[in-house]
């Protein structure tokens, strides 16, 4: 079983629809929570970060931790064409750097 | 702010011949520095990782090696490329604080070996 799990996609949706991005982990013990955004053959650029559970809202984008079913989501709220791409979820424990886990990414399609 | 520059963009290399990629960060100081290859529908794969001039640690045994000659500079190198090495390569670096050193990418280097 991997460390992390994300749904490669993908994910095909009309402008303006909400998005739901999800991974799941097995250890317990990761206690930071990051998205990336990779738009074609370009570098990840972070999107969020999240220290422990809760919700965490910036501007269309809310990250979602749920550490008790080592969930973590990434809503986008009226998505554009823009934010057609692939998202990578991260996470990591307190040492972070070279112990940093990616997902595989999902990629998004948003259709104008 | 911190910037990383990576180059160069795109190579196409032939099979046994030498590789060398270059990536330096700017406006931070000691940081932590990795090289990451990216597979299509395999993620971010870790090659090597530093914490410090002339301190390389390789997390899989490989083809490639890698040297860091100043503080924000870091290189990946090969001396014979195999078709194999083809792909997606990735300078990134972190701050070297403890507690979710976040990482941070560069634009990407596409190497294609024929």
């Amino acid at each position: 079983q991997k460390e992390v799990e994300q749904d490669p996609g993908p994910l095909s949706v009309p402008e303006g629809a909400i998005v739901s991005l999800n991974c799941t982990y097995s250890n317990s013990a990761f206690q930071y929570f990051m998205w990336y955004r990779q738009y074609s053959r370009k570098g990840p650029e972070l999107l969020m970060y999240t220290y422990s559970s809760g919700n965490k809202e910036d501007g269309r984008f809310t990250a979602q931790v749920d550490k008790s079913s080592k969930y973590i989501s990434l809503f986008i709220r009226d998505s554009q064409p823009s934010d057609s791409a692939t998202y990578l979820c991260a996470m990591s424990v307190n040492t972070g750097g070279f112990k940093t886990i990616f997902g595989a990414g999902t990629r998004l399609f948003v259709k104008a | 702010s911190q910037t990383i520059h990576q180059w160069p963009a795109t190579l196409v290399q032939p099979v046994g011949s030498p590789l060398s990629l270059e990536c330096t960060v700017e406006g931070t100081s000691n940081p932590n520095l990795y090289w990451y290859r990216q597979a299509a529908g395999r993620g971010l794969q870790l090659l090597f990782y530093s914490v410090g001039i002339g301190q390389i640690s390789s997390e899989v045994p490989q083809n490639l090696s890698a040297s860091r000659p100043q503080d924000r500079q870091f290189i990946l190198s090969s001396k014979k490329l195999l078709l194999s090495d083809s792909g997606f390569y990735l300078c990134a670096w972190s701050q070297r604080i403890s507690g979710g050193n976040t990482i941070y990418f560069g634009e990407g280097s596409w190497l294609t070996v024929v």
